[in-house]
């Protein structure tokens, strides 16, 4: 049973530019949710993608978007990057509905702005 | 805004012992979700535990169990028989009831030593 997998594992970006990062969820889920974690902090949630539509919105700016496919698969898009959106970027996949809709995470994407 | 509270900032316990991390939550809904992760230095975060507010029964996922104490808003995570592969950090986090959001706290790094 394959996990949460993400895509790439780390990437050299300088500002400005932009950047789009992906996420295939555990089989059987279909839900996408996507964070941020900066270097010594806890994870801080951006949004949530539940049948192609963004289902709740972190308090992030309008650079940071987002997209569910069909497949449930999902990226993650960052817009006129900052040196500080250098951070991992973990994606995390639930079902609807059960046991909590627990979230289980994908190994995350290093984003390094320079 | 829900808010979760990690103190310990680093825990230390011999190989075999057992070792309690706190957390404490604020939040105001009578529903809510409590989570455990364990996120080594590859930096995947690892499902642990989950609490349900309505769950009578404290969770417990092999050696570890959740000491959930509501009146206190305390769900304190115990790992019995630490082993050397239990060192990482390890975050708490809640969801509220109805909303997808998980909000962690800032994290305890756990280090077995031999």
């Amino acid at each position: 049973d394959a996990g949460v997998t993400q895509s790439p594992t780390h990437l050299i970006k300088t500002r400005g530019q932009q950047v789009t990062l992906r996420c295939s969820p555990k089989s059987g889920h279909d839900t996408v949710s996507w964070y941020q974690q900066a270097l010594g902090q806890g994870p801080q949630f951006i949004f949530q993608y539940y049948e192609e539509e963004e289902r709740q919105r972190g308090n992030f700016p309008d650079r940071f978007s987002g997209h569910q496919f069909p497949n449930y698969s999902s990226e993650l898009n960052v817009n006129a990057l900052l040196l500080g959106d250098s951070a991992l970027y973990l994606c995390a996949s639930s079902p609807s509905q059960g046991a909590g809709e627990t979230q289980y995470f994908g190994p995350g994407t290093r984003l390094l702005v320079l | 805004a829900q808010k979760i509270t990690q103190t310990q900032p680093g825990m230390f316990v011999q190989e075999k012992e057992a070792v309690t991390l706190d957390c404490t939550y604020d939040t105001s809904d009578p529903s809510y979700g409590l989570f455990w992760y364990k996120q080594p230095s590859s930096g995947e975060m690892i499902f642990l535990i989950y609490q349900g507010s309505y769950d009578q029964q404290n969770a417990t996922e092999g050696r570890y169990s959740l000491n959930f104490q509501k009146a206190r808003k305390s769900a304190n995570l115990v790992i019995s028989a630490s082993q050397l592969g239990d060192s990482a950090m390890y975050f708490c986090a809640s969801r509220r009831g109805g909303r997808r959001a998980l909000t962690f706290g800032s994290g305890t790094r756990l280090q077995v030593q031999p």
